[in-house]
């Protein structure tokens, strides 16, 4: 099926392990990015990517890695996870087309202990 | 860079009252608006957007506002049920641009 879609759902891991969160879409879409949604915040860009193998950071960066090695596929990694990451994350994609809208995944909820 | 407000953070309604959610945007070469609902454990949905070229666009319940000279965009609902309740984001974007979000409105329908 078309779509964009994010794994795992749920994850619990702990302080100082490393995490990689994946998304994949179909849509051969440019575009990608990942947010993290916290009460208060709405939704912070933590990295995007224009194209394959084109990466830029966002707003919260800090503590994440992305990679774009294929244009399907933006994978997002906590290097060494601390709590204040327990967050849930959102995969996006969009066209190149001017003035598109975002398609986002349904989420992935990260808790650090 | 481009700042987009919304308000407010929460807005409790009665089923079948309208609800009016509001943002401004600071940056005048935002062209494109949209606007996002988010329910309980998914991903955001596009609900309705506009271009900066039309003052008013309208889907059945839903429709959105804008207006270039003051920055500032709305989307309304009317005849609110409670299938309704979700967080809405709107957000600003200046052609393939990254695109700003607003914080969120957390819509409360009440039967």
């Amino acid at each position: 099926d078309a779509g964009i879609t994010q794994s795992p759902r749920y994850k619990i891991t702990e302080t100082g392990r490393q995490v990689t969160l994946m998304c994949h879409q179909t849509w051969s879409h440019s575009y990608m990015f990942w947010y993290r949604q916290d009460l208060g915040h709405g939704l912070r860009l933590i990295y995007y990517s224009a194209a394959a193998d084109i990466t830029d950071k966002g707003e919260v960066p800090d503590g994440y890695v992305v990679s774009r090695s294929k244009t399907e596929n933006f994978p997002l990694t906590l290097e060494s996870a601390t709590r204040s990451q327990t967050s849930v994350y959102f995969c996006a994609s969009s066209d190149t087309q001017g003035q598109s809208p975002l398609h986002f995944g349904n989420g992935t909820r990260l808790t650090v202990t | 860079g481009e700042n987009v407000e919304q308000h407010p953070s929460t807005l409790s309604v009665q089923e079948g009252d309208s609800a009016v959610i509001k943002c401004t945007y600071s940056d005048s070469a935002s062209n494109y608006f949209p606007w996002y609902k988010q329910e309980l454990g998914k991903g955001s949905q596009l609900i309705i957007d506009i271009r900066s070229n039309v003052g008013e666009k309208k889907d059945q319940r839903i429709a959105v506002t804008l207006n270039k000279t003051a920055k500032h965009f709305s989307l309304h609902i009317t005849e609110t049920q409670p299938e309704d309740s979700a967080v809405y984001f709107c957000a600003a974007r200046e052609g393939s641009y990254i695109p700003t979000f607003g914080r969120g409105t957390s819509l409360i329908v009440h039967p």
